[in-house]
């Protein structure tokens, strides 16, 4: 079975600076899909960032950027230059595109400081 | 694009009635939506995968019975908790996958619906 883990459940960080989300998960598939989700207090899923296990290059968006260690089973995210506005749960997620069920890790919840 | 939205937002019922959630993919078609419930603080728990036109597949510790769920168009799938107490109170999500197309893996989500039962 697959599972997600998150271990931390509370970050903080300085507005303007950088933090970095840990995820691990476990898998013995090899096509599959990992997603970093924000829910902020509206409770609204927001899709982050994405990565295809088959890709090698780690996937950015914008401020967001993962390094994605398949060897590891590691998937951790950084915002770079973090603002007020990305206070929120973060939720770690593997899915695959056969059945679409998503497992979600346990969350972080992110704070930032002004 | 690929909007889900979800209604009601919030409903707050009596113990003993039976609620009904509707989960609508706006602009694409979804074959399968997902049903998960999250408690305060927690994390999303899948509860059933809902197919168009077919029965839904609950997940283990799920009461069938309970949580009743309808899947009649490519649009709409509604989620009925049927005989409601105060332990089912929580935080419904619902989410799809488009229709066709390339495999991306990517699910959508509605904007949740709360519900307290008293």
């Amino acid at each position: 079975a697959q599972t997600v883990t998150q271990s931390q459940p509370e970050m903080s960080v300085q507005e303007a600076e950088t933090v970095t989300l840990s995820c691990t998960y476990d898998t013995s598939e090899s096509d599959y899909y990992l997603f970093w989700y924000k829910q902020p207090p509206s409770r609204q899923m927001i899709l982050v960032i994405r990565q295809e296990a088959y890709k090698q290059q780690n996937a950015t968006e914008n401020r967001f950027s993962v390094n994605f260690q398949k060897a590891a089973k590691s998937f951790s995210l950084k915002i770079s230059d973090s603002q007020l506005g990305d206070a929120a749960m973060y939720f770690c997620a593997w899915g695959t595109s056969g059945t679409y069920k998503y497992i979600f890790g346990t969350g972080t919840r992110l704070k930032v400081l002004a | 694009g690929a909007v889900v939205s979800q209604h009601p937002s919030w409903v707050i019922c009596k113990s003993g009635t039976s609620v009904k959630i509707e989960c609508r993919s706006l602009d694409f078609q979804a074959t399968t939506m997902f049903w998960y419930r999250q408690f305060p603080k927690q994390s999303l728990m899948l509860m059933a995968t809902s197919n168009e036109g077919s029965k839904a597949t609950y997940e283990q510790g799920v009461e069938k019975d309970k949580f009743l769920i309808n899947h009649a168009s490519l649009t709409l799938s509604t989620l009925t908790v049927t005989s409601a107490h105060p332990e089912d109170s929580s935080f419904y999500i619902c989410s799809a996958r488009v229709a066709g197309g390339f495999r991306t893996g990517e699910l959508f989500f509605g904007e949740g619906s709360r519900l307290t039962v008293l």
